[in-house]
This record gives structure tokens, C-alpha cells and sequence, in this order.
């Protein structure tokens, strides 16, 4: 299966503490999309990535987070100086152009 | 602000019947509707997408687009224990849906066996 892979499934990090989440698109997908879930609610739009370039963030993405695909493969995501309120499920989704997306199975962050 | 509305539920329907999921959007610019399913602590799976008014069967399931109404439904006949889920509606501005999706918060599905 060549579907869209995320590491780590699980990241359990103190406060305060950076973290980096790796996403690795279904091959040949040109747009790369993050999002975050939290319980009981739908998946919020934080980043889209056409290649390399990085074309649209949602004012959810705060200083805090930066997200980069260096080469038009794999994306990586990382939330400096992490909070409480970055507890969530981390999902990534590909595409090819003109296409639906398709996640991956997600990267879950708690925070202690 | 774009927001889209689903009845959280739970939706508790019999085996074998027809489940009727509802889904309201505000943004009268959506081009793009998706319907996709989550089982408990695994990601959203594309169940249906959907750009034109009207109806799209693909075997159980039927989307229904009403773009004058802002709603898009979806149903899904003989329905199964194994479809027992949450339902995501998503919609997006871009025809091709390449922009973020806007998700609504779910529709938790029961289908008593």
C-alpha cells in the first residue's frame, strides 16, 4: 500500500518543547495539505503546499508552526515552544492536481 | 467566515435502512463537496465527492448537491454495522478542490444491527 505516510503515529512531549511531525505523500502527488483535529471535531485547514511552494496558511498556523517541502516530496511540520492547546491530531493529506485528497493516518501529539 | 453545519448526532438507524446525512455550508463561492468517513482514532476516508447539482451514485451511496440551498446530503442505503462511523462534510472554493477543506464537525453514524 502506497498510501500517505505520517511519523510519528504518537508524540508525547513536556510544554514548551519543539516538535517535528514528517508527512510522505502518495508518490507522484504534487499538493501536500496539513491539517489539525481535535476530539469531537472536524479537521482544520492549516497549510497547502503545490511542490515546493508553500500557497496558502490559515491564520490557525501561528508563528509558532512552520511547515516545509523542500524538494516537492515530503513534508515536515514543527511547532516550537509547544502548549497545552497544540494537543490535537496532526493529519496530512495529497493529492494530485484536479483531485480529492487522501489522508494519512496521523500523527497524535499530547502535551504534558 | 466559511463555516459548514452538520447535526453532530448520534444517528442511530436500523440495519438494512437508509441513513440520511444532512449538511449545510455558508460559503455561496464552494465549488467542491466531499463526504468522508472516520471510524474512532484513524483518519477521514473519501467516501463521495460531488460538483454539480444533483444527484452521484456510487454503489450504496448517493450525494445530493443543491447549490441554490447551500446543502449537500448524502445517502447511504442497506446500511450496514460497518458503517457505523462519523460522516465529514467538506467543502472547498477551488473547482478542482485543491484549496484547504472546510470540514464540518461530523455526523456520528449508529446502525443497530
Amino acid at each position: 500500500d502506497t498510501g500517505v505516510s505520517q511519523n510519528p503515529r504518537h508524540k508525547i512531549t513536556k510544554r514548551g518543547q519543539n516538535v517535528t511531525f514528517r508527512c510522505d505523500p502518495i508518490s507522484e502527488h504534487n499538493r501536500l495539505y496539513w491539517y489539525r483535529q481535535t476530539l469531537g471535531q472536524g479537521p482544520e485547514f492549516l497549510t497547502y503546499f503545490q511542490n515546493e511552494a508553500q500557497l496558502e496558511k490559515s491564520r490557525l498556523l501561528s508563528d509558532r508552526f512552520s511547515a516545509e517541502r523542500p524538494k516537492g516530496s515530503f513534508s515536515t511540520l514543527e511547532i516550537q515552544r509547544t502548549e497545552q492547546g497544540d494537543s490535537a491530531m496532526y493529519l496530512c493529506a495529497s493529492s494530485p492536481a484536479d483531485q480529492p485528497q487522501h489522508f494519512g493516518d496521523g500523527t497524535r501529539l499530547s502535551i504534558l | 467566515q466559511k463555516e459548514v453545519e452538520q447535526n453532530s448526532g448520534p444517528l442511530s438507524v436500523p440495519e438494512g435502512a437508509i441513513a440520511s446525512l444532512n449538511c449545510t455550508y455558508s460559503d455561496r463561492g464552494s465549488q467542491s463537496f466531499f463526504w468522508y468517513r472516520q471510524y474512532s482514532g484513524k483518519s477521514p476516508e473519501l467516501i463521495m465527492s460531488i460538483y454539480s447539482n444533483g444527484d452521484k451514485e456510487d454503489g450504496r451511496f448517493t450525494a445530493q448537491l443543491n447549490k441554490a440551498s447551500q446543502y449537500v446530503s448524502l445517502l447511504i442505503r442497506d446500511s450496514q454495522p460497518s458503517d457505523s462511523a462519523t460522516y465529514l462534510c467538506a467543502v472547498t472554493r477551488d473547482g478542482g478542490g485543491a484549496d484547504g477543506l472546510t470540514f464540518g464537525k461530523g455526523t456520528h453514524l449508529i446502525i443497530q444491527p
